[in-house]
């Protein structure tokens, strides 16, 4: 499968302040999920990409994926409370997730 | 995520007792996936299936069984439970976008065995 490394495992952040977890493989990966799971709950999906270089954006959020697609990374731009949560990213046909980034926001 | 249930959402149970967690879809999705999640380790693939009657490993399958005999459920049994099974379980199903699997996860089961 196509093995993924995310960091940082935690980030502390105060409200207002931006937010970005990175994910990287050694190999080259056919897409990348992002997913956001809030304290007790179960993973949401939040977005797919596929191209090389692309670029999407929800609100606040900016996701890319890297032009070597080998990397991609999650920005949260001044975060919010309802931020809150653990960020996962996962690729490949049998979506093998990294470990997560655990995000707490000081209000 | 009405369209995907786990039960139960909570189970205690000893080591060597054999449990059966359940998981429904009212989607008809061909996908269906069971992970754990454990403190430090994310997500974890123990079994999926493509369709009904076709099951595979994922990346930690020792110690579980899996059936997919009709494509709605795709229920989890542990033959015989041991502590280290002691987990969160999440099954999900899924729908293709751009050829990929995108995941709607049940609300999950805790499993704690003593």
């Amino acid at each position: 499968g196509q093995q993924v490394m995310q960091i940082p495992q935690y980030q502390h952040v105060q409200e207002g302040e931006d937010f970005t977890t990175y994910c990287n493989s050694s190999t080259t990966l056919s897409n990348i999920q992002w997913y956001k799971q809030r304290p007790g709950g179960h993973p949401v999906f939040l977005i797919q990409l596929v191209k090389s270089g692309e670029v999407k954006k929800q609100k606040r959020l900016t996701f890319q994926f890297g032009e070597a697609k080998k990397n991609s990374s999650l920005h949260i731009t001044a975060t919010q409370t309802t931020d809150v949560g653990t960020y996962f990213c996962a690729s490949g046909s049998r979506l093998t997730f990294g470990e997560g980034t655990q995000l707490t926001v000081n209000p | 995520d009405a369209g995907i249930t786990q039960s139960p959402r909570y189970k205690i149970t000893e080591t060597g007792r054999q449990v059966t967690l359940m998981c429904h879809q009212t989607w008809s999705h061909s996908y269906m996936f069971w992970y754990r999640q454990d403190l430090g380790h994310g997500l974890r693939l123990i079994y999926y299936s493509a369709a009904a009657d076709i099951t595979d490993k994922g990346e930690v399958p020792d110690g579980y069984v899996v059936s997919r005999s009709k494509t709605e459920n795709f229920p989890l049994t542990l033959e015989s439970a041991t502590r280290s099974q002691t987990s969160v379980y999440f099954c999900a199903s899924s729908l293709t976008l751009a050829g990929a699997n995108v995941l709607t996860f049940g609300a999950g089961s805790r499993l704690t065995v003593l």
